[in-house]
């Protein structure tokens, strides 16, 4: 079983829904945990981070970690067809590595 | 200019063929990652570098070869390439105190026949 799991999707929603994406991670040693998002062709980049359990919100976007029940949420309000992207979410691993889901991909539709 | 730049970006190669893949980054940090994404399987981590001096398998290293000719880059070389090494490899950056924080490059696209 791979540490971080994540649901491929693909995930479809019109213009303006909120999006949820999820992850369980079964390793609660760590404190880290990561939003990546990854446009068609090009490589990920770091969209938000949170650091032990809670909420972190950012313009429309909110990073949740719920660390009793080992879940990880992220959370776009009014989304906009420019949000059509991979999102990988990923804990800090040991040896100061990374463990990435496999990614949930997400098309938003005018 | 992009501040981590992988070279090439696309390359078709047959089989048992030895490769390199380059990657240099101006960001100035010292830690350095090669991975590999497949449908399906997502990031897996190769090999990885917190200085010229250390190098460290990851997940999937069999078949897998890197340098770090200095802080600047990291080669990841494939020395008798096979089909199941198909697939999209990027490398990443990172500083010391904020490795939660990865800078990706482009991506290599390779396919091996």
């Amino acid at each position: 079983q791979k540490e971080v799991e994540q649901d491929p999707g693909p995930l479809s929603v019109p213009e303006g829904a909120i999006v949820s994406l999820n992850c369980t991670y079964s390793n609660s040693a760590f404190q880290y945990f990561m939003w990546y998002r990854q446009y068609s062709r090009k490589g990920p980049e770091l969209l938000m981070y949170t650091y032990s359990s809670g909420n972190k919100e950012d313009g429309r976007f909110t990073a949740q970690v719920d660390k009793s029940s080992k879940y990880i949420s992220l959370f776009i309000r009014d989304s906009q067809p420019s949000d059509s992207a991979t999102y990988l979410c990923a804990r800090q691993g040991g040896s100061e590595k990374l463990v990435f889901g496999k990614g949930t991909k997400l098309t938003v539709n005018p | 200019d992009a501040d981590v730049t992988q070279t090439p970006r696309n390359r078709i190669t047959k089989t048992g063929k030895r490769i390199m893949l380059e990657c240099s980054q101006t960001k100035g940090h010292d830690r350095m990652y090669w991975y590999r994404q497949d449908p399906g399987l997502g990031l897996r981590l190769i090999y990885y570098s917190f200085d010229v001096k250390d190098i460290n398998k990851g997940e999937i290293s069999d078949g897998y070869s890197v340098s770090r000719q200095a802080q600047a880059k990291f080669s990841l070389s494939l020395e008798s390439a096979i089909p199941n090494q198909t697939a999209l490899y990027f490398c990443a950056t990172s500083d010391w105190d904020t490795q939660e924080t990865q800078y990706f490059g482009p991506g290599t696209r390779l396919l091996v026949l």
